[in-house]
This record gives structure tokens, C-alpha cells and sequence, in this order.
């Protein structure tokens, strides 16, 4: 079935390194969505990448949707105690929402 | 603007009992979500409603797990009779159509 891998499962970075998360699929995504879940949150939407090449910011966040949009990525520069939480990217296509299983980042002060 | 509303928070049960979980979405949005999601682990779709159809149950363990959504707004989620490994968090979301997702706090179940 559908399926959405994102790499890597956990990131340790000391505050003020960059960090990146991947999301991949072995089929074409239809849009992309990133969501951050605080630890014991709920999901917060981030953003949805929709065109192929997209490339969108917020602030220190940039969001990137592959030519082939079999892949996206989401990269955080110089990360804050603020940043920690898990990464989500979601499989929106075909009226279905498809999440992957998230990328833990950490953030030492 | 009011969020998704669920609940109950928490709920402890032994196995072989039944419980609920409600959720109220956003008003307006036609689009609701249950989502399992196991400590450690993304959220999984167990079934999308659009209105008060079902859009996809495919992952939803039916010979135990319930959802219905009545009149097209609120829903329930049951489980009967509910295993160990049920044990986790049901997250709720609601979007306008396949847009954007709202979560809800979620309820988080223990089963003993």
C-alpha cells in the first residue's frame, strides 16, 4: 500500500547546528504536508508543498518538494531549544492523509 | 475559532472492556479523521469520513473498532473489546476537504 519513509528516525544537534529531515515514497506524492508535534502535543500543520521543485520558507524553515515529487525535505538552520518535537510529513493524495513515521529531533542548549 | 474537541483526555480499561472517544471537528469542515497513534510511532489513518460517509476504513480493525458520524458532524470511535496493544493515543483531525488538518488534543488509552 501507500507508504511514506522518512529518514532519520532521531536527530541529536547541539543548539545552533542545522538539521534536515527526509521524507521519501516509492510513488509519485500527490501534495505534501509537514506538520511538528511538540512531545505530548498534537500535530501542528506547517505547511503544504503542492507543485514539483517547491521550495518554501518560514522564518529559518525551508521546505523543499522534489522535481519527480517523490520526495520532500524539510531543513531547519541554526536550530532552537524551541525546534524540539517530532517532524511529520503527510501523503495528502487522493483524499487520503498518509503519514510518515516522523523524525525525533533533539536540541542540546 | 473553537478547535477539535475531544474527549475524554485519558482513559484506563482492562482488556476485554469496550470504551468510546468523541469528537467534535470544526464547524464547517466536512472532513474528519481517526487517527492510532503508538508511543513512538507517526499517526495512522484508521478511518476518514467526508460528511457522514466513509471515505476509507482500510486500516480500521473491524471485528473489534467502530466509528460512525452521524448527521455529518460529531463522531465516535469504539472499541469492543479492546486488546493490550490498543494502547495508545486517538487523535482526531478535521480539515476543509484534504486541506489542512486540525488535530485535537487526543485521547490517550491505557488497557491493562
Amino acid at each position: 500500500g501507500q507508504q511514506v519513509m522518512q529518514i532519520p528516525q532521531y536527530q541529536h544537534v547541539q543548539e545552533g547546528e542545522d538539521f534536515t529531515t527526509y521524507c521519501n515514497s516509492s510513488t509519485t506524492l500527490s501534495n505534501i504536508q509537514w506538520y511538528k508535534q511538540r512531545p505530548g502535543g498534537h500535530p501542528v500543520f506547517l505547511i503544504q508543498l503542492v507543485k514539483s521543485g517547491e521550495v518554501k520558507k518560514q522564518k529559518r524553515l525551508t521546505f523543499q518538494f522534489g522535481e519527480a515529487k517523490k520526495n520532500s525535505s524539510l531543513h531547519i538552520t541554526a536550530t532552537q531549544t524551541t525546534d524540539v518535537g517530532t517532524y511529520f510529513c503527510a501523503d495528502t493524495g487522493g483524499f487520503k492523509t498518509i503519514f510518515g513515521a516522523g523524525t525525533r529531533l533533539f536540541v542540546k542548549a | 475559532e473553537a478547535g477539535v474537541a475531544q474527549s475524554p483526555r485519558y482513559k484506563i480499561i482492562e482488556k476485554r472492556q469496550s470504551v468510546a472517544f468523541w469528537c467534535n471537528p470544526i464547524s464547517g469542515h466536512a472532513t474528519l479523521y481517526w487517527y492510532q497513534q503508538i508511543l513512538g510511532q507517526g499517526p495512522k489513518l484508521l478511518i476518514q469520513f467526508q460528511n457522514n460517509g466513509v471515505v476509507d476504513d482500510s486500516q480500521l480493525p473491524k471485528d473489534r473498532f467502530s466509528a460512525e458520524r452521524l448527521k455529518g458532524v460529531d463522531s465516535t470511535l469504539k472499541i469492543q473489546p479492546a486488546k493490550l496493544e490498543d494502547s495508545a493515543v486517538y487523535l482526531c483531525a478535521s480539515s476543509l476537504g484534504g486541506g489542512q488538518a486540525f488535530f485535537g488534543q487526543g485521547t490517550r488509552l491505557t488497557v491493562v
